[in-house]
């Protein structure tokens, strides 16, 4: 049981570049989650999905794409990555029931030059 | 809308001392939940404790105890008997309950407070 995997772990981009994030779980959680750490911010929500084939925007989604084509699989895409994006993204999920902790992937250290 | 604040930005303690980690929160619900998370210098975020806006109990989770006080919205964290170990930002969360049971709506987080441990 891996719980929440990320991958990759380190990532350097130049501006213009694409990349995409991955993020698995072996939980069968319906929700997950993509959020963004930056010093001094806290986490702040970019894309999430209540279940298979559904997402929705989060509080800053400009710059980025996911999809959900796989209950366990939450793929997060910058098309034109920018200065802005350099951050630490983490991806997290729960199960719909109970009090809804969430459960977090080890995050991505992502640079963009 | 929801908000959580964390008046402190850092923290000291010395071992085996307790310390309380402040945490406000502005909502209009009545039914909601509030998180404590650790974030360690390695980065993973772990779940610490929950307490629910209708518990008449503070939650407790080993040397970790909630300091629930709902008239004044504070959800503040203790750490008894604190250890180097307990030295990382600490993040206070937020989310909505379903009156039904089950929970809805996303975690807002706090900005965190980082707390440095002294031997």
């Amino acid at each position: 049981n891996a719980g929440v995997t990320q991958t990759p772990k380190f990532r350097v981009l130049k501006t213009g570049q694409s990349m995409t994030l991955l993020c698995a779980q072996d939980m069968n959680h319906e929700y997950m989650y993509w959020y963004r750490q930056d010093p001094g911010m806290g986490l702040r929500l970019i894309h999430y999905s209540v279940g298979e084939g559904t997402t929705a925007k989060g509080e800053v989604p400009d710059g980025y794409n996911v999809s959900r084509l796989k209950k366990q699989n939450f793929l997060l895409g910058l098309e034109s990555a920018a200065p802005s994006q350099t951050s630490v993204y983490f991806c997290a999920s729960r199960w719909g029931g109970g009090v809804g902790e969430q459960f977090f992937g080890p995050g991505t250290r992502l640079t963009v030059l | 809308a929801q908000k959580i604040t964390q008046t402190q930005p850092g923290m000291f303690v010395q071992e085996k001392e307790a310390v309380t980690l402040d945490c406000t929160y502005d909502t209009s619900d009545q039914s909601y939940g509030l998180f404590w998370y650790k974030q360690p210098s390695s980065g993973e975020m772990i779940f610490l404790i929950y307490q629910g806006s209708y518990d008449e109990q503070n939650a407790t989770e080993g040397r970790y105890s909630l300091n629930f006080q709902k008239a004044r919205k504070s959800a503040n964290l203790v750490i008894s008997a604190s250890q180097l170990g307990d030295s990382a930002m600490y993040f206070c969360a937020m989310r909505e309950l379903l009156p039904q049971g089950g929970s809805q709506g996303n975690l807002i987080f706090g900005k965190g407070t980082k707390l440095s441990v002294k031997p």
